[in-house]
Parts: structure tokens; C-alpha cells; sequence
């Protein structure tokens, strides 16, 4: 069955460190999509790319960037992790971006930054 | 600009009962609507949607009706189970566009 994995599924890191974390699906999707979850704020779209070597930021996307250089990844970069961003990360993908495509999600990462 | 609005939880209900999380939104033009319920430890699972105004998305016992002259998507159970325990999450998507979601409305059913 065709899926969306992240990995890891926990980290701890500290502060000032660059951390990557990474979305891989198997969907043969082209878009796909980064979202924190904080409570009292859902789910916030960080970076999204609609195909290879598109990105595009999102409404949170100070402080992450991504990449996209094939169509299975999609991998976010925290390049000098805050204590903000501890938070919850899900990735997502969907076939298109017409409006009545649904997202597939991950299970999560959940980043701790001391 | 697009944004949905949820109502703030958590909700607490008693197996059997009635269930109503509201959902509003904010859109340009016509997009389409969701609702996604996450299980505890898990990602977002897609559980109904509607493409246009008048649908009504079902899946599971639940129910949302879009209603285009109250920009509203409403998610409705006639009888909860333990099982229904989750964070229920309205969310939307116009064309050509990314999917913009609610804080979330965490629901707890107690036996």
C-alpha cells in the first residue's frame, strides 16, 4: 500500500543546531506539504511544493526551509533550531492541488529543542 | 484571505449522546471542505468532505453539510461512541491552493 512515512519520530535537540527532518510517500504525489501543530493554533502550513524543484513558503515559514529534488521527498531543514519550534511536524501529500484533492498525512514528529 | 474558524473545545459527552462541533470559514471563491479526525499518537485521517455548496460529506455515522450562505461546515453525530475520542479538525481548500485548517475541537466521550 502506498503511504507517507516520516523519521524520525522523536528528536531532542539543542539550540542553534540544524536539524532535518524527513517525509518520504510512496504515493507518487506531486504535492506535498509541511505543517506544525501547536495547541490553540491547529495545524500552521510551514513550506509546501507543488512538484520537482518547486517550493513554496507558507504562512510559519521563518527559520525552516525544504528542498525538492525528486517526487517521493520532501525534507525540512530547521537551520538553527529555536525553542520555538518545539513543537509537533506533519507532513503531508496530495495527488493535485485542485481544491477538492484531499491531503494524506504522516504520523508526526515530534521535535523537542532545549 | 482563507481561514476557518472552529469552536473552542475540549467537548465532553457521554456515549450515546448528541454531537455539534462547529465550523465557519473564510474564503475567496468556492472551495472545497473538510473534516480530518486525529487519533491520539497518530496523523490526520480524512474522514468526510464536500466539493460544493449543498453537499453533504458522511462517513462513519458523521455528517457536514456545506452551506454556502452561512460559510458554514458543521460536523453533526447522532450518537457518540467511546471510540469517537479524538481531535476533530475543519479545514479547507480552494483550487490551486494549499489546505488551510481550524485550531481543532477535541472531543472526549465518556462511557
Amino acid at each position: 500500500d502506498a503511504e507517507i512515512t516520516q523519521s524520525p519520530r522523536h528528536k531532542i535537540t539543542e539550540t542553534g543546531r540544524q536539524v532535518t527532518l524527513a517525509c518520504h510517500q510512496t504515493w507518487n504525489h506531486n504535492n506535498m506539504f509541511w505543517y506544525r501543530q501547536d495547541l490553540g493554533h491547529g495545524l500552521r502550513l510551514i513550506h509546501y511544493s507543488y512538484g520537482v524543484h518547486d517550493t513554496n513558503k507558507g504562512e510559519v515559514s521563518d527559520g525552516y526551509s525544504v528542498s525538492r529534488s525528486n517526487t517521493e521527498d520532501l525534507p525540512l531543514t530547521l537551520e538553527s533550531a529555536a525553542s520555538s519550534q518545539t513543537s509537533v511536524y506533519f507532513c503531508a501529500s496530495s495527488e493535485s492541488n485542485r481544491g477538492n484533492t484531499e491531503a494524506f498525512f504522516g504520523q508526526g514528529t515530534r521535535l523537542t529543542v532545549v | 484571505g482563507n481561514s476557518v474558524t472552529q469552536m473552542e473545545g475540549p467537548v465532553t459527552l457521554s456515549e450515546e449522546a448528541f454531537l455539534t462541533i462547529n465550523c465557519t470559514y473564510t474564503a475567496t471563491g468556492y472551495p472545497s471542505l473538510f473534516w480530518y479526525v486525529q487519533y491520539p499518537g497518530e496523523g490526520l485521517q480524512l474522514l468526510l468532505k464536500a466539493t460544493k455548496a449543498d453537499d453533504k460529506g458522511s462517513n462513519k455515522g458523521f455528517e457536514a453539510t456545506y452551506r454556502k450562505e452561512t460559510t458554514s461546515f458543521h460536523l453533526e453525530k447522532g450518537s457518540v461512541q467511546v471510540s469517537d475520542s479524538a481531535v476533530y479538525f475543519c479545514a479547507l481548500r480552494p483550487n490551486n491552493n494549499d489546505m488551510r485548517f481550524g485550531a481543532g475541537t477535541r472531543l472526549t466521550v465518556k462511557p
